[in-house]
């Protein structure tokens, strides 16, 4: 079956640290995949997105994400956390079709 | 650009009560997709829509949920008879309308708070 899967579902850092964000895709060819942020009480917003080509994509506010085809991976990744970073983050997966499927989400907590 | 805007940002209906939510998509953007967010289930697909057709509706519950697309500027999701299992956010999205194969990027309203007393 076409999924994603984020195995983590709770996250603390401390602020200025660095943080990866885990997701495993399953699909059998070239997914495309995304990351979004959703803060509190709000939509959700694009970091970044993961269309066949250069397996590292940058995004917005200092996120990447690195897609792995060998490890069925596309983990999110920044080198200092902020505060503001405090959210859940979501990985997706858009397979031939145009709807997105989403991971269950990751809440990351910043610690002072 | 405003980006997707949907309206109520809350609303709060009595058990059994219908609710409408609209959803107004980024101008120029041709396809206009529904999810439905909860702590238990997480984001759900309901169903997209394709310069105003139903593509898809696979996610929809078969009873009392409805949704449709009148014009190109506003989807709206219907729920009749509503229940407290239905409290959620609902969320809509836009895109622009990708067609064979081609995957193009959605965006996302800041969603509708449903609670069903």
């Amino acid at each position: 079956a076409q999924s994603v899967t984020q195995p983590d579902a709770r996250v603390t850092v401390s602020e200025g640290a660095s943080l990866q964000l885990r997701c495993k895709y399953s699909y059998f060819g070239t997914p495309y995949l995304f990351w979004y942020v959703q803060y509190p009480r709000q939509g959700l917003q694009l970091l970044l997105k993961y269309y066949p080509g250069d397996p590292v994509v940058q995004g917005v506010n200092g996120f990447e994400a690195e897609f792995s085809k060998s490890n069925s991976s596309f983990h999110l990744r920044k080198a200092s956390v902020h505060w503001s970073d405090w959210a859940v983050y979501f990985c997706a997966f858009q397979g031939t079709g145009s709807k997105l499927s989403f991971g269950k989400g990751a809440k990351l907590t910043v610690s002072p | 650009n405003a980006g997707v805007i949907q309206t109520p940002r809350h609303k709060v209906t009595g058990k059994g009560q219908e609710a409408t939510l609209w959803c107004e998509p980024i101008s120029g953007h041709s396809a206009v997709f529904w999810y439905r967010q909860t702590i238990v289930q997480g984001l759900e697909f309901l169903t997209y829509f394709r310069n105003q057709a139903p593509i898809d509706d696979s996610g929809m519950p078969k009873e009392r949920f409805s949704a449709q697309m009148p014009n190109q500027s506003h989807s709206t999701l219907k729920i009749q008879s509503t229940q407290p299992q239905d409290s959620a956010v609902y969320l809509c999205a836009s895109s622009l309308g990708g067609t064979g194969g081609v995957r193009k990027t959605l965006y996302f309203g800041s969603g509708t708070r449903l609670t069903v007393l």
